[in-house]
Protein backbone atom coordinates (compact mmCIF):
# COMPACT_ATOMS: atom_id res chain seq x y z
CA UNK A 1 0.00 0.00 0.00
CA UNK A 2 0.93 3.48 -0.56
CA UNK A 3 2.91 5.47 2.30
CA UNK A 4 3.12 9.02 3.06
CA UNK A 5 6.77 9.92 3.15
CA UNK A 6 7.41 13.37 5.55
CA UNK A 7 10.29 15.57 5.39
CA UNK A 8 12.56 16.37 7.27
CA UNK A 9 13.06 13.45 9.57
CA UNK A 10 13.39 16.09 12.87
CA UNK A 11 13.67 19.89 12.79
CA UNK A 12 15.01 22.07 15.60
CA UNK A 13 14.05 25.45 15.79
CA UNK A 14 13.56 28.01 18.41
CA UNK A 15 9.90 29.32 19.91
CA UNK A 16 8.25 31.65 17.80
CA UNK A 17 9.90 30.35 14.78
CA UNK A 18 7.55 28.70 12.13
CA UNK A 19 7.91 24.97 11.82
CA UNK A 20 7.15 23.84 8.04
CA UNK A 21 6.88 19.42 7.65
CA UNK A 22 6.35 18.44 4.06
CA UNK A 23 4.37 14.96 2.64
CA UNK A 24 4.66 13.56 0.30
CA UNK A 25 2.54 10.44 -1.43
CA UNK A 26 2.31 8.22 -4.49
CA UNK A 27 -1.16 7.76 -5.54
CA UNK A 28 -5.03 9.47 -6.24
CA UNK A 29 -6.26 10.37 -2.62
CA UNK A 30 -9.60 11.22 -0.96
CA UNK A 31 -8.19 13.17 1.80
CA UNK A 32 -4.89 13.97 3.57
CA UNK A 33 -4.68 14.44 7.27
CA UNK A 34 -1.88 15.47 9.79
CA UNK A 35 -1.38 13.96 13.19
CA UNK A 36 0.52 14.70 16.23
CA UNK A 37 1.76 12.62 18.99
CA UNK A 38 3.39 13.25 21.84
CA UNK A 39 5.65 10.32 23.01
CA UNK A 40 4.57 7.40 24.19
CA UNK A 41 1.59 8.32 23.76
CA UNK A 42 -1.51 7.87 21.35
CA UNK A 43 -1.86 10.43 18.15
CA UNK A 44 -4.10 13.36 17.91
CA UNK A 45 -5.92 14.30 14.87
CA UNK A 46 -5.32 18.01 13.96
CA UNK A 47 -6.29 18.53 10.22
CA UNK A 48 -8.29 17.49 7.20
CA UNK A 49 -7.99 18.56 3.93
CA UNK A 50 -10.00 17.01 1.09
CA UNK A 51 -8.47 16.74 -2.37
CA UNK A 52 -10.47 19.30 -3.78
CA UNK A 53 -9.12 21.86 -1.08
CA UNK A 54 -6.15 23.77 -1.33
CA UNK A 55 -5.38 25.47 1.87
CA UNK A 56 -6.89 25.23 5.30
CA UNK A 57 -6.41 26.84 8.37
CA UNK A 58 -6.54 25.79 12.31
CA UNK A 59 -5.37 28.26 14.44
CA UNK A 60 -1.66 28.20 14.29
CA UNK A 61 -1.65 25.10 11.69
CA UNK A 62 -2.02 25.70 8.11
CA UNK A 63 -2.42 23.28 5.42
CA UNK A 64 -1.64 22.85 1.56
CA UNK A 65 -2.43 20.49 -0.85
CA UNK A 66 -1.30 19.59 -4.15
CA UNK A 67 -2.36 17.29 -6.07
CA UNK A 68 -0.76 17.38 -8.95
CA UNK A 69 2.66 17.42 -7.13
CA UNK A 70 1.05 14.84 -4.88
CA UNK A 71 2.59 16.40 -1.83
CA UNK A 72 1.14 18.33 1.02
CA UNK A 73 2.83 20.58 4.10
CA UNK A 74 2.12 21.67 7.82
CA UNK A 75 3.21 24.94 8.85
CA UNK A 76 3.00 25.69 12.74
CA UNK A 77 3.13 29.51 12.99
CA UNK A 78 4.65 31.09 16.44
CA UNK A 79 6.04 27.69 17.79
CA UNK A 80 6.00 26.84 21.05
CA UNK A 81 7.50 24.48 23.80
CA UNK A 82 4.54 22.59 23.83
CA UNK A 83 4.48 21.40 20.10
CA UNK A 84 7.22 19.55 20.75
CA UNK A 85 6.02 16.17 19.29
CA UNK A 86 5.98 13.91 16.16
CA UNK A 87 3.85 14.69 13.23
CA UNK A 88 2.39 12.33 10.60
CA UNK A 89 0.34 12.35 7.67
CA UNK A 90 -1.92 9.98 6.76
CA UNK A 91 -3.77 9.40 3.76
CA UNK A 92 -7.17 8.13 2.44
CA UNK A 93 -6.63 6.41 -0.76
CA UNK A 94 -9.42 7.06 -3.72
CA UNK A 95 -11.71 3.73 -3.14
CA UNK A 96 -10.35 2.82 0.12
CA UNK A 97 -11.40 3.04 3.85
CA UNK A 98 -7.87 2.82 5.66
CA UNK A 99 -5.01 5.08 6.47
CA UNK A 100 -1.76 4.90 5.25
CA UNK A 101 0.77 6.46 7.55
CA UNK A 102 4.16 8.13 6.86
CA UNK A 103 7.02 7.40 9.10
CA UNK A 104 6.70 11.24 10.68
CA UNK A 105 8.68 14.10 11.31
CA UNK A 106 10.39 14.89 15.19
CA UNK A 107 9.80 18.46 15.78
CA UNK A 108 11.89 19.93 19.11
CA UNK A 109 11.09 23.14 20.17
CA UNK A 110 13.40 24.63 22.35
CA UNK A 111 12.38 27.63 24.97
CA UNK B 1 -15.74 11.38 29.23
CA UNK B 2 -16.09 9.29 26.00
CA UNK B 3 -12.96 7.73 24.57
CA UNK B 4 -11.24 4.74 23.78
CA UNK B 5 -9.38 3.40 26.75
CA UNK B 6 -6.65 0.44 26.14
CA UNK B 7 -5.30 -1.75 28.88
CA UNK B 8 -2.69 -2.64 30.03
CA UNK B 9 -0.40 0.22 29.28
CA UNK B 10 2.72 -2.04 29.53
CA UNK B 11 2.52 -5.38 28.97
CA UNK B 12 6.02 -8.23 29.70
CA UNK B 13 5.08 -11.63 27.96
CA UNK B 14 7.59 -14.53 27.32
CA UNK B 15 7.89 -15.98 24.27
CA UNK B 16 5.62 -18.47 23.08
CA UNK B 17 2.88 -17.10 25.15
CA UNK B 18 0.02 -15.63 23.46
CA UNK B 19 -1.42 -12.35 24.78
CA UNK B 20 -4.51 -10.18 24.16
CA UNK B 21 -4.43 -6.42 24.34
CA UNK B 22 -7.82 -4.39 24.97
CA UNK B 23 -9.81 -1.82 23.34
CA UNK B 24 -12.77 -0.22 24.35
CA UNK B 25 -14.53 2.52 23.06
CA UNK B 26 -18.16 4.36 24.00
CA UNK B 27 -17.87 6.66 21.28
CA UNK B 28 -20.26 4.64 19.68
CA UNK B 29 -18.35 4.43 16.73
CA UNK B 30 -18.59 1.95 13.69
CA UNK B 31 -15.08 1.21 12.65
CA UNK B 32 -12.11 0.01 14.74
CA UNK B 33 -8.90 -0.12 14.04
CA UNK B 34 -5.52 -1.61 15.18
CA UNK B 35 -2.00 -0.71 14.75
CA UNK B 36 1.45 -1.60 15.48
CA UNK B 37 4.44 1.09 15.94
CA UNK B 38 8.06 0.36 15.85
CA UNK B 39 10.77 3.19 17.16
CA UNK B 40 10.94 6.22 14.66
CA UNK B 41 8.70 4.76 12.41
CA UNK B 42 4.94 5.46 11.24
CA UNK B 43 1.91 3.15 11.91
CA UNK B 44 1.51 0.28 10.14
CA UNK B 45 -2.63 -1.50 10.37
CA UNK B 46 -3.00 -4.98 11.54
CA UNK B 47 -6.59 -5.43 11.69
CA UNK B 48 -10.03 -3.11 11.54
CA UNK B 49 -13.48 -3.67 12.01
CA UNK B 50 -16.02 -1.89 9.40
CA UNK B 51 -19.02 -3.75 11.79
CA UNK B 52 -19.56 -6.14 14.21
CA UNK B 53 -18.92 -10.04 13.59
CA UNK B 54 -16.65 -8.77 10.40
CA UNK B 55 -13.18 -7.87 10.53
CA UNK B 56 -10.15 -7.34 7.22
CA UNK B 57 -6.58 -7.90 8.05
CA UNK B 58 -4.52 -5.27 7.60
CA UNK B 59 -0.44 -4.74 6.01
CA UNK B 60 0.57 -6.75 8.87
CA UNK B 61 -1.71 -9.40 9.95
CA UNK B 62 0.42 -12.03 10.08
CA UNK B 63 0.58 -13.62 13.75
CA UNK B 64 -2.78 -11.51 15.19
CA UNK B 65 -5.40 -12.20 15.57
CA UNK B 66 -9.06 -10.41 15.75
CA UNK B 67 -12.60 -10.48 17.09
CA UNK B 68 -15.58 -8.10 17.18
CA UNK B 69 -18.47 -9.38 18.98
CA UNK B 70 -19.28 -6.00 20.50
CA UNK B 71 -19.48 -2.40 18.94
CA UNK B 72 -17.75 -1.77 21.88
CA UNK B 73 -14.85 -3.91 21.98
CA UNK B 74 -11.96 -4.91 19.54
CA UNK B 75 -9.55 -7.02 20.92
CA UNK B 76 -6.30 -7.64 19.85
CA UNK B 77 -4.31 -11.27 20.34
CA UNK B 78 -0.49 -11.34 19.69
CA UNK B 79 0.07 -14.85 18.71
CA UNK B 80 3.43 -17.02 19.60
CA UNK B 81 3.30 -17.05 15.57
CA UNK B 82 4.25 -13.11 15.53
CA UNK B 83 7.97 -13.61 15.36
CA UNK B 84 8.99 -10.04 16.51
CA UNK B 85 6.23 -8.91 18.56
CA UNK B 86 7.50 -6.18 20.49
CA UNK B 87 6.32 -2.59 20.14
CA UNK B 88 3.97 -0.29 20.97
CA UNK B 89 0.28 -0.90 19.66
CA UNK B 90 -2.30 1.52 18.86
CA UNK B 91 -6.58 0.86 18.77
CA UNK B 92 -8.39 3.56 16.94
CA UNK B 93 -11.62 4.38 16.17
CA UNK B 94 -13.84 6.80 13.57
CA UNK B 95 -17.56 7.33 13.62
CA UNK B 96 -18.77 6.37 10.35
CA UNK B 97 -17.65 3.38 8.35
CA UNK B 98 -16.57 4.24 5.10
CA UNK B 99 -16.43 8.31 5.70
CA UNK B 100 -12.36 8.03 6.67
CA UNK B 101 -12.70 11.60 8.52
CA UNK B 102 -10.70 12.29 11.93
CA UNK B 103 -9.68 8.79 14.12
CA UNK B 104 -9.51 8.53 17.27
CA UNK B 105 -6.70 7.11 19.33
CA UNK B 106 -6.02 5.14 22.59
CA UNK B 107 -3.17 6.18 24.26
CA UNK B 108 -1.67 2.69 23.13
CA UNK B 109 -0.07 -0.32 24.84
CA UNK B 110 3.65 -1.18 24.87
CA UNK B 111 4.46 -4.70 24.47
CA UNK B 112 7.55 -6.18 25.21
CA UNK B 113 8.59 -10.14 24.57
CA UNK B 114 11.20 -11.18 27.49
Amino acid sequence: SQQGEEDPQALSIQEGENATMNCSYKTSINNLQWYRQNSGRGLVHLILIRSNEREKHSGRLRVTLDTSKKSSSLLITASRAADTASYFCATVESGYSTLTFGKGTMLLVSP
Amino acid sequence: DGGITQSPKYLFRKEGQNVTLSCEQNLNHDAMYWYRQDPGQGLRLIYYSQIVNDFQKGDIAEGYSVSREKKESFPLTVTSAQKNPTAFYLCASIGTSGSMDEQFFGPGTRLTVL
